[in-house]
């Protein structure tokens, strides 16, 4: 059971919009900075999003995040099937000494 | 280039241990914390150790290993460390290194595979 909470699946066609959200609480989500990666299959973590709403450069800005209270969104626009992966938020937790994953959640561009 | 390269990985026995490598290259590895990162086959990302810069300033470790496996460095090597002890079926995964795992840039190794069964 993971500290941070994501929904196991998301799916949407392409070229729209999705929503990935990551629920936490005041011990990490809410006092922490947030990071989101990307995993492709047989591959290791790709950085998308880091301290809440910062893109690292070459990631483009149809990936965002926003932080509000103890939860976290990653939001992607004009859906690829390229983007067809899971995805991964994360944070320090404070009060467990910790870096936490959320279990992560699978994205089907149908 | 950043390249982390892991190694050590292999088949061993519950209850026996083994010692997982990172060859770090192209960044001053001294100046960064460094990771060890699990991925069970099927399952999703866990972390399992940090290690600060310096080896003197912090070390944590996830509940599941701790009192289990030590992570330590030699910065005169450019080298991470993972000794994992008393394994357990559960600790079947890919261990990946990664530096800066929270920041703007962060690096991971291709990861090496570690498979616990009698």
């Amino acid at each position: 059971q993971s500290v941070l909470t994501q929904p196991p699946s998301v799916s949407a066609t392409p070229g729209q919009r999705v929503t990935i959200s990551c629920s936490g609480s005041s011990s990490n989500i809410g006092n922490n900075y947030v990071s989101w990666y990307q995993q492709l299959p047989g591959t290791a973590p790709k950085l998308l999003i880091y301290d809440n709403n910062k893109r690292p450069s070459g990631i483009p800005d149809r990936f965002s995040g926003s932080k509000s209270g103890t939860s976290a969104t990653l939001g992607i626009t004009g859906l690829q099937t390229g983007d067809e992966a899971d995805y991964y938020c994360v944070t320090w937790d404070s009060s467990l000494s910790a870096v936490v994953f959320g279990g992560g959640t699978k994205l089907t561009v149908l | 280039e950043v390249q982390l390269v892991e190694s050590g990985g292999g088949l061993v026995k519950p209850g026996e241990s083994l010692r997982l490598s990172c060859a770090a290259s192209g960044f001053t590895f001294s100046s960064y914390s460094m990771n060890w990162v699990r991925q069970a086959p099927g399952k999703g990302l866990e972390w399992v150790s940090i290690i600060s810069s310096t080896s003197s300033s912090y070390i944590f470790y996830a509940d599941s290993v701790k009192g289990r496996f030590t992570i330590s460095r030699d910065n005169a090597k450019n080298s991470l460390y993972l000794q994992m002890n008393s394994l357990r079926a559960e600790d079947t995964a890919v261990y990946y290194c990664a530096r800066d795992l929270m920041g703007a840039a962060p690096s991971w190794g291709q990861g090496t595979l570690v498979t616990v069964s009698s």
